[in-house]
C-alpha cells in the first residue's frame, strides 16, 4: 500500500524554468490538496480539489497550477519558477472531503523539496 | 481567520522525562484537530484527530486532549525515538476548501 507517492523527491531549477511536481494516491481518495512548507511557518495550502475535474485555489495560489483529470493523480505545475517558490511541497489526500470522522484524515506525500536559483 | 500557535517551540527532554506540549486555537467552528509527527525530511504523518472538548486520545506514550481553546500532548516516559516535530493543526466548519490550518510545530528532542 503506497499511500501518497511524490516525485521527484529534490528539484533544482532556475528562475524562469517551469516544472511539473507530480502526486499520486492508491487509496481512491476523492479528495487531494497541496502545501508548502517555508521555515518558521506552518504548512500553507496552495490548490486543492474535492474529485475528479474539480479544482480550487487555497490561500497561496499564485505562480502555481492544477489539474485533475483522475482520481489518483493531482500534479502541481509551476509556469515561471522564481526564488519565493524555493520550499518543501506536500501533497495530502483524504477519503471525502466533507463530514467528520476518519474519512476527513488527510495523509501525507513524503515531500518534493525544490529549490530556485 | 483561523489561527494555531504552539508552544514551546522546541523542548529537549531526558530519556522517561514526562512532559506536554500546547496547541492553542481560534476557529470559527471546530470540525476537528488533528495531531501529526514530522521526522526530517519526511511528510507529516497523522498521530490523531480529536473533534469536541472533553476528548481523548491515546497511542503508546502518547495522548492527545482537547478543550474549547487548545490541546495537549503529552507524552509519558519519552524515548529517543519519540524525537521529531510535532504538529497541530485545525479545520474548520463552512468554507469550500477543507483546508487544515497548522500552528509552527515543536522540535521535541529526548536525549538517552
Amino acid at each position: 500500500n503506497a499511500g501518497v507517492t511524490q516525485t521527484p523527491k529534490f528539484q533544482v531549477l532556475k528562475t524562469g524554468q517551469s516544472m511539473t511536481l507530480q502526486c499520486a494516491q492508491d487509496m481512491n481518495h476523492e479528495y487531494m490538496s497541496w502545501y508548502r512548507q517555508d521555515p518558521g511557518m506552518g504548512l500553507r495550502l496552495i490548490h486543492y480539489s474535492v474529485g475528479a475535474g474539480i479544482t480550487d485555489q487555497g490561500e497561496v495560489p499564485n505562480g502555481y497550477n492544477v489539474s485533475r483529470s483522475t482520481t489518483e493523480d493531482f500534479p502541481l505545475r509551476l509556469l515561471s519558477a522564481a526564488p519565493s517558490q524555493t520550499s518543501v511541497y506536500f501533497c495530502a489526500s483524504s477519503e471525502t472531503s466533507g463530514g467528520v470522522g476518519a474519512k476527513n484524515i488527510q495523509y501525507f506525500g513524503a515531500g518534493t523539496r525544490l529549490s530556485v536559483l | 481567520e483561523d489561527q494555531v500557535t504552539q508552544s514551546p517551540e522546541a523542548l529537549r527532554l531526558q530519556e522517561g522525562e514526562s512532559s506536554s506540549l500546547n496547541c492553542s486555537y481560534t476557529v470559527s467552528g471546530l470540525r476537528g484537530l488533528f495531531w501529526y509527527r514530522q521526522d526530517p525530511g519526511k511528510g507529516p504523518e497523522f498521530l490523531f484527530t480529536l473533534y469536541s472538548a472533553g476528548e481523548e486520545k491515546e497511542k503508546e506514550r502518547l495522548k492527545a486532549t482537547l478543550t474549547k481553546k487548545e490541546s495537549f500532548l503529552h507524552i509519558t516516559a519519552p524515548k529517543p525515538e519519540d524525537s521529531a516535530t510535532y504538529l497541530c493543526a485545525v479545520q474548520a466548519w463552512g468554507g469550500s476548501n477543507y483546508k487544515l490550518t497548522f500552528g509552527k510545530g515543536t522540535l521535541l528532542t529526548v536525549n538517552p
